[in-house]
């Protein structure tokens, strides 16, 4: 299982940013999947998921409306849409694959990317 | 603030147990698996625990866990100086649907 984040950056406040992760080594129609994210010094929280068709999607209520999550079982490809960034969005972006297809409130992220760092200030 | 309770600390000498709690409440660890993730600083978090007690393939079998009521609690015996990490209990929240996790436990092996 290979998973790698991209689109990471510096970006002002207000602005949106892309976050992708690239995933290999497993079925990925079969699985869902999700982001979490630290910030600098800071303890793992918990941002999105979405189930492996990308029929059903979850978010934290600190990211509700302003982020959105997709999947492309086709490409293999994880997005996170970021809108309305704030600088307490600062944070190593993880993309981490969950253990079920569906029912995820029953699964784990077993494997996780190496992240992506984005940065929102002025 | 982290919505499951952990000690921000914990230490041990080479050989020793220590155990991490975490504490929580009957929308989360009351009511689903408690799950445990360790990261080495500067590394991705990696999974250690599921199902309150159950390792995935490669833990060594001195990491344990164990739940009871609304709370869970890591322990790991045998210390060794490779256990040196951040230890993070998380689990499903019914009333906040979603994922929750711990502040987070920083294990200093001494």
């Amino acid at each position: 299982v290979q998973l790698v984040e991209s689109g990471g950056g510096f970006i002002q406040p207000g602005g949106s940013l892309r976050l992708s992760c690239a995933a290999s080594g497993f079925s990925f129609n079969n699985y869902a999947m999700s982001w979490v994210r630290q910030a600098p010094g800071k303890g793992l929280e918990w941002v999105s998921a979405i189930s492996a068709s990308g029929g059903d999607t979850y978010f934290a209520d600190s990211v509700k409306g302003r982020f959105t999550i997709s999947k492309d079982n086709f490409k293999k490809m994880l997005y996170l849409q970021m809108n309305s960034l704030r600088a307490d969005d600062t944070a190593v972006y993880y993309c981490a694959k969950i253990n079920r297809a569906t029912t995820v409130s029953w699964g784990v992220f077993d494997y996780w990317g190496q992240g992506t760092l984005v940065t929102v200030s002025s | 603030q982290a919505v499951l309770t952990q000690p921000p600390s914990a230490s041990g000498t080479p050989g020793q147990r220590v155990d991490v709690s975490c504490s929580g409440s009957g929308s989360n660890i009351g009511s689903n698996a408690a799950n445990w993730y360790q990261q080495v600083p500067g590394t991705a978090p990696k999974l250690l625990m599921y199902d309150n007690n159950q390792r995935p393939s490669g833990v060594p079998d001195r990491f344990s866990g164990s739940k009871s009521g609304t709370s869970a609690s890591l322990a790991i015996s045998g210390l060794q100086s490779e256990d040196e990490a951040d230890y993070y209990c998380a689990t499903w929240d019914d009333s906040l649907n979603g994922w929750v996790f711990g502040g987070g436990t920083k294990l200093t092996v001494l």
